[in-house]
């Protein structure tokens, strides 16, 4: 079957980094995914990557390793409002996006 | 502003019921999707469209059906409410069915009881 793993929650200190980890097995790959997601919000695109290595914009990085199913997502300089739910989804052979059940990132001041 | 417009933001219907959730988009894009987000799940796809004129079954499609006449309205409709489809519906779209990043609207939440 398909799957994708990421951590239930995670808690870190303002102005910290954080590192958000996401393994997956899926039938095929067309790329990783990740997105953000407030409290009562809809989730909001982050950050792609289909190829091995480190996709970085601003505060945000997102590293992909195919071989080891394997993706994580860096947050740096970490601010209040960086408090939500991180997800990864895996696109799959077919272009269907396969979701974690995300990860609840606490910033603490 | 372009977007994604879902309707009713929330609603407690009987058990039973039938129940039609909105969604329109003005983006023209050509593919759109209904998800159920639960506590502790991953959104799980319940129907999609490639295009105008198609739909097809997600992961959890029993219960649910929904049709695309036009490129901007997917309407999802629950023929008869149960409880265990409770739970927070989003729809989104993105250009063509083979780009991943999804726009979503802002979600309606449904309790059957």
């Amino acid at each position: 079957g398909q799957n994708i793993d990421q951590p239930t929650e995670m808690t870190a200190t303002e102005g910290a980094i954080v590192q958000i980890n996401c393994t997956y097995q899926t039938s095929g790959f067309n790329g990783l995914f990740w997105y953000q997601q407030h409290a009562g919000e809809a989730p909001t695109f982050l950050s792609y990557n289909v190829l091995d290595g480190l996709e970085e914009k601003g505060r945000f990085s997102s590293f992909l390793s195919r071989s080891k199913g394997y993706s994580y997502l860096l947050l740096k300089e970490l601010q209040m409002k960086d408090s939500a739910s991180y997800l990864c989804a895996v696109s799959d052979s077919n272009y269907q996006l396969i979701w974690g059940a995300g990860t609840k990132l606490i910033i603490k001041p | 502003i372009a977007g994604i417009t879902q309707a009713p933001t929330s609603q407690i219907l009987a058990a039973g019921r039938r129940m039609t959730l909105r969604c329109t988009q003005d983006m023209r894009h050509n593919a759109m999707y209904w998800y159920r987000q639960d506590l502790g799940l991953g959104l799980r796809l319940i129907h999609y469209s490639n295009t105008a004129g198609t739909t097809g079954k997600g992961e959890v499609p029993d219960g649910y059906s929904v049709s695309r006449a036009n490129t901007d309205d997917f309407p999802l409709t629950l023929a008869s409410a149960v409880p265990s489809q409770t739970s927070v519906y989003f729809c989104a779209s993105s250009p063509g069915p083979d780009t991943g990043e999804l726009f979503f609207g802002e979600g309606s939440r449904l309790t059957v009881l």
